[in-house]
């Protein structure tokens, strides 16, 4: 069965803190890796990552995928209030054309 | 650049009852997929439509159906309302291509909200 596992599934941080998101995945045909930022309802897209090794930055946000061990990281430096919201990592699956989801981490930083 | 839109914004119905979900891609945008996010989940994917055709299907009942139109706006109809139905209902559009297509980022709307009491 296709699965997307991320881990922690909550975490609480203080501002300026760094942290570091996991995202392991099983599915087959895989296209592409991808990190949305939830804050109330829609997921609002972060990065594509297709390559591995290659790391993808925006701001205090950067990404790197291992298409070998078959995982991704999505690290956040210097953290902030703003950051607090749910980041979901997902797969594209070839063939299916779907996106499947992990759970979620819920990031909180408090001030 | 206008964004996906979905409507309503929440919804309350009861068991056994129908509803129907809208969603206008993003302009430019000809594929759009339905995702169902329960409480404290991921989304599930429930089926996505290209060129106004069904293009992939996930693990959802028959009474979960959809419709695309020649403007590649989309409806969502749940049959039958369960219960477990409430959710967030999100949809997504991208730009899509041929089988293969390396194209697949896809933009969110806001969702819609059911209840189902």
């Amino acid at each position: 069965e296709d699965k997307v596992v991320q881990s922690p599934l909550s975490l609480v941080v203080h501002e300026g803190d760094t942290v570091t998101l996991n995202c392991s995945y099983e599915v087959t045909n895989f296209r592409s890796l991808l990190w949305y930022k939830q804050e109330k309802k829609a997921p609002t897209f972060l990065f594509m990552l297709t390559s591995s090794g290659i790391e993808k930055k925006s701001g205090r946000l950067s990404s790197i995928l291992d298409k070998k061990e078959l995982f991704s990281i999505l690290n956040i430096t210097a953290t902030q209030t703003g950051d607090s919201a749910i980041y979901l990592c997902a797969v594209y699956q070839g063939g299916s054309e779907k996106l499947v989801f992990g759970k979620g981490t819920k990031l909180t930083v408090n001030p | 650049e206008t964004g996906v839109t979905q409507s309503p914004t929440h919804l309350i119905k009861t068991r056994g009852q129908q509803v129907t979900l809208r969603c206008s891609s993003q302009s430019g945008h000809n594929t759009v997929s339905w995702y169902q996010q329960a409480l404290g989940q991921g989304p599930q994917f429930i089926f996505q439509y290209y060129r106004e055709e069904e293009n992939g299907r996930g693990n959802f009942p028959p009474r979960f159906s959809g419709l695309q139109f020649p403007n590649y706006s989309s409806e969502l109809n749940v049959n039958a309302l369960e219960l477990d139905d409430s959710a967030l209902y999100l949809c997504a559009s991208s730009l899509g291509g041929l089988a293969g297509a390396a194209v697949n980022e896809q933009f969110f709307g806001p969702g819609t909200r059911l209840t189902v009491l």
